[in-house]
């Protein structure tokens, strides 16, 4: 069982519609991240966050951590918001903390 | 303030070949990650430097993989003798120390003919 689940592995939604990417961890973690990646493109951080919430624009990050589940939030999506969106965490201890492990990633496709 | 350089972005080897990618942090940064992204799969640690020091090298392969971060130029990552297998995108990502949020580069496509 990976460290790191994410859920779902694809998602569709058509443009207006709210979305959510879950993602479940096993270990104690320092904080969790969310990255975007767009086809063929580099890796952009969207929050990393240790307790409760962050929103940024239309993106909102929580996290629960005693339950070890973090969900991204996209407001009101649009076809540019179409990227994979990947969680990770870094742990605690020693050299732990500034290593990231990562989700498979959630394919999240808007469409017009 | 420029963000993580990577160069090259693009990079053909050929079987036996060396091959060496090149990543230059931001700009005050000092803690540098290396990370893999194997063709339909996800990202891996690879390695974690800090200036002149290896500070975390578990996910590296025991062979033929080496990484520096000298105290001055970038991180390098070295590939002796590629394989076919290596074939990848390799990600590199810097810090202003090991708690902050992690900056990526563009990435370094790797093919292996």
């Amino acid at each position: 069982k990976n460290e790191v689940e994410q859920s779902p592995q694809n998602l569709t939604a058509q443009e207006g519609e709210f979305i959510t990417i879950n993602c479940s961890y096993s270990v104690g973690i320092s904080a969790l991240h969310w990255l975007q990646q767009h086809p063929g493109g580099g890796i952009v951080s969207l929050f990393m966050l240790s307790s409760g919430k962050k929103k940024h624009g239309r993106l909102i990050a929580t996290i629960n951590i005693q339950e070890k589940h973090s969900s991204l939030h996209i407001t009101a999506s649009h076809p540019r918001d179409s990227a994979v969106y990947i969680c990770a965490v870094s742990m605690f201890g020693g050299t732990s903390y500034g290593k990231l492990t990562f989700g498979q990633g959630t394919i999240l496709t808007v469409h017009p | 303030n420029a963000g993580v350089m990577q160069n090259p972005r693009h990079l053909v080897r050929r079987r036996g070949q060396e091959a060496r990618l090149r990543c230059s942090p931001m700009k005050g940064h000092s803690h540098v990650y290396w990370y893999r992204q194997l063709p339909e799969e996800g990202l891996k640690f690879m390695v974690y430097l800090q200036k002149e020091n290896i500070i975390d090298e578990s996910g590296m392969p025991k062979e033929r993989f080496s990484a520096e971060f000298p105290k001055e130029g970038p991180s390098i990552l070295r590939i002796q003798q590629v394989v076919r297998g290596d074939s990848a995108a390799y990600f590199c990502a810097s810090s202003v120390d090991r708690v902050a949020t992690q900056y990526f580069g563009p990435g370094t496509r790797l093919t292996v003919l």
